[in-house]
């Protein structure tokens, strides 16, 4: 168990529909990163925020965006899903931005119909 | 940006041989490389990493070795157990330029099958 908790584990929904996948880092952490994993393109990074800041940004889609809360928990929102964006979504944390150890969550695995 | 190839895709042995995993990086930047284990319906988890600052670190039966040079890093399982059995992905990530960000480039997977 990595610490990093992401919730929910499984999300069916269908095309156009907006869906929400929240994360709670390890404690302490103030990083947290997204990765997207599907079949054709593999681990790719999403985005990652840092104490509440957004830090860097990868290929994430317009219709993707996300957030970190104070509380450090942070939320990634898609909309107008579209049947491409079934896809496992993992959240990482690591202490702080930079090259540190990631741990990764056990990730939501997204299906849109 | 950074491009990360991993070799091979997949990879069988037999319990007891020993198994390496290539990846090669683009981004002579990159400064930090770690490798994760993914099981079926988990996470990846990571098992151990390397800076630039080192060539080679070991813990217990897994190793990792680096060369800046030719940008090139391998992981080494030795006495591989079913349990071994798993995806195996590499990383690389930078933080140059002073933005001090750590996103991680994949490499694309190695799937890896212990036989007993």
């Amino acid at each position: 168990d990595s610490g990093v908790t992401q919730t929910p584990k499984h999300l069916i929904t269908a095309t156009g529909q907006r869906v929400t996948l929240r994360c709670s880092p390890r404690s302490g952490d103030l990083s947290v990163y997204w990765y997207q994993q599907s079949l054709d393109q593999g681990l790719q990074f999403l985005i990652q925020y840092y104490n509440g800041e957004e830090r860097a940004k990868g290929n994430i889609l317009e219709r993707f965006s996300a957030q970190q809360f104070p509380d450090l928990h942070s939320e990634l929102n898609l909309s107008s899903l579209e049947l491409g964006d079934s896809a496992l979504y993992f959240c990482a944390s690591s202490l702080n931005s930079g090259y540190n150890e990631q741990f990764f969550g056990p990730g939501t695995r997204l299906t849109v119909l | 940006g950074e491009n990360v190839e991993q070799h091979p895709s997949t990879l069988s042995v037999q319990e007891g041989d020993s198994a390496v995993i290539k990846c090669t990086y683009s981004d002579s930047a990159s400064n930090y490389f770690p490798w994760y284990k993914q099981e079926l319906g988990k996470g990846p988890q990571l098992i151990i990493d390397i800076r630039s600052n080192v060539g080679e670190k070991k813990d217990q039966r897994i190793a990792v070795t680096l060369n800046k040079t030719a940008k090139h890093f391998s992981l080494h399982i030795t006495e591989t157990q079913p349990e071994d059995s798993a995806v195996y992905f590499c990383a690389a990530s930078s933080n140059a330029g002073g933005t001090s960000y750590g996103k991680l480039t994949f490499g694309q997977g190695t799937i890896l099958t212990v036989h007993p």
